[in-house]
């Protein structure tokens, strides 16, 4: 039973670039969630998806981030026009349904993104 | 703001020595407090806590809650050179947005053999 499966787990991109992050669940899972772990930091909320959904984006950069949760495939983190400030750990969790009572998240690996 | 805060933020030790890992928060609707390990891979549970003065455990794992004073602490007892990772700490809160942990910066422990 594969856990949270993140890809790229590296991506160096230059200024100006497109950086694309994939997440998949876990099995059975439909419900996403992003986080961001910034150099000397503790990670940080950005959005929470479902399928198709986006549930609650409070977290996300106002410009250049942009999430899916497509019907078909895997959450989707896009981050245009990067910047160095977007050099991240960039972590992905899932949960079989709305976090409540006992349930946790359950994270991925994470997507480490170097901006040069 | 909430605020969850770590100590220390890193420590060595060699194997076979206990140590003491410290979180402590300040959160408006504290629901719960979380444990996780995270090596270079996925960050992995270790504890929720709700209520105070009842200690969790897991093998050479435990953690506490103290609800009054807003701080909890893991031990770990007998270390290992499997423990060394990052040890996170984070909160949540109720609500509608209880998926939105608030995390610490981490206490980095390294074991020695």
């Amino acid at each position: 039973n594969a856990g949270v499966m993140q890809n790229p787990r590296h991506l160096v991109r230059r200024r100006g670039q497109e950086a694309r992050l994939r997440c998949s669940p876990m099995k059975g899972h439909s419900h996403v969630y992003w986080y961001r772990q910034l150099p000397e930091e503790g990670l940080k909320f950005m959005v929470y998806l479902q399928k198709e959904n986006i549930i609650d984006e409070s977290g996300m950069p106002k410009e250049r981030f942009s999430a899916e949760f497509p019907k078909e495939g895997p959450s989707i983190l896009r981050i245009q026009q990067v910047v160095r400030g977007d050099s991240a750990a960039y972590f992905c969790a899932s949960s079989p349904a709305p976090i409540s009572g006992a349930n946790v998240l359950t994270f991925g690996a994470g997507s480490r993104l170097t901006v040069l | 703001e909430d605020k969850v805060v770590q100590s220390p933020l890193s420590l060595v030790v060699h194997e076979g020595d206990t140590v003491t890992l410290n979180c402590s928060y300040e959160v408006t609707n504290f629901r719960s407090l979380l444990w996780y390990k995270q090596e270079k891979k996925a960050p992995t549970f270790l504890f929720m806590l709700t209520s105070s003065g009842i200690e969790k455990k897991s093998g050479r794992l435990s953690s506490i809650l103290d609800k009054k004073e807003l701080f909890s602490i893991l031990n770990i007892t007998a270390t290992q050179t499997g423990d060394s990772a990052i040890y996170l700490c984070a909160v949540s809160k109720w609500g509608g947005s209880n998926y939105k942990l608030t995390f610490g910066k981490g206490t980095l422990l390294t074991v020695n053999p």
